[in-house]
């Protein structure tokens, strides 16, 4: 089985509100990624986690902040987004050096 | 600075056609060199990956042509169908012992019926 499953599909939400988004993938795989991709663009990378630590933040915004409470679950938790932030958010793992991704949360922030 | 140089941006083939997507890197340390497919709406998914060590890898109807010297690597649909219309991405470890992975801009390709 090498499935990565992201929760929810779809979100909404405004500007003052907190959310979370959701990964889950049960490979056994030890390192983990949140990806951001814009329409009709490549997904650039945003966190990366190695066994439960993050290991690498590309400058990304405090209003984004993850969250890694066991080897197969990773969180993203959202609060005070702006309009520029709407994207799909993938979640990623990896084992060796194939990263697998799951379908993405499509977000839209209003 | 783009490390994973990618064209075309768009390529409509007819079907039965050879596809033919083209990319360019720049760091030589990079060892592993993976092409994604990417359905709209859909998160990339692996299709086929290269290592500096072999010139050719194929698996079905893709074939992956790699040029060390040249610093390039290529992805081949052969004989393409509709179902192949989608947006493919090339890719590259990030380099400086740097987890994760650098994409290249995307192909938009469309299989004509």
């Amino acid at each position: 089985d090498t499935e990565v499953t992201q929760t929810p599909k779809h979100l909404v939400m405004g500007m003052t509100n907190k959310k979370s988004l959701k990964c889950e993938q049960h490979m056994g795989h030890r390192a983990m990624y949140w990806y951001k991709q814009k329409a009709k663009k490549p997904p650039e990378l945003m966190f990366v986690y190695s066994y439960e630590k993050l290991s690498i933040n590309e400058s990304v915004p405090s209003r984004f902040s993850p969250e890694c409470p066991n080897s197969s679950l990773l969180n993203l938790h959202l609060h005070a987004l702006q309009p520029e932030d709407s994207a799909l958010y993938l979640c990623a793992s990896r084992w060796g050096d194939t990263q697998y991704f799951g379908p993405g949360t499509r977000l839209t922030v209003l | 600075q783009q490390q994973v140089k990618q064209s075309p941006q768009s390529l409509i083939v007819q079907k039965g056609g050879i596809s033919i997507i083209n990319c360019a890197y720049e760091n030589t340390a990079f060892d592993y060199f993976p092409w994604y497919q990417q359905f709209p709406g859909k998160g990339p998914a692996l299709l086929i990956a290269i290592r500096p060590d072999v010139s050719e890898k194929k698996e079905g109807r893709f074939t992956i042509s790699f040029n060390k010297s040249a610093k390039q690597f290529s992805l081949h649909i052969m004989d393409s169908q509709p179902g192949d219309s989608a947006t493919y991405f090339c890719a590259a470890p990030r380099g400086g012992g740097a987890d994760g992975l650098t994409f290249g801009k995307g192909t938009h390709l469309i299989i004509q019926p």
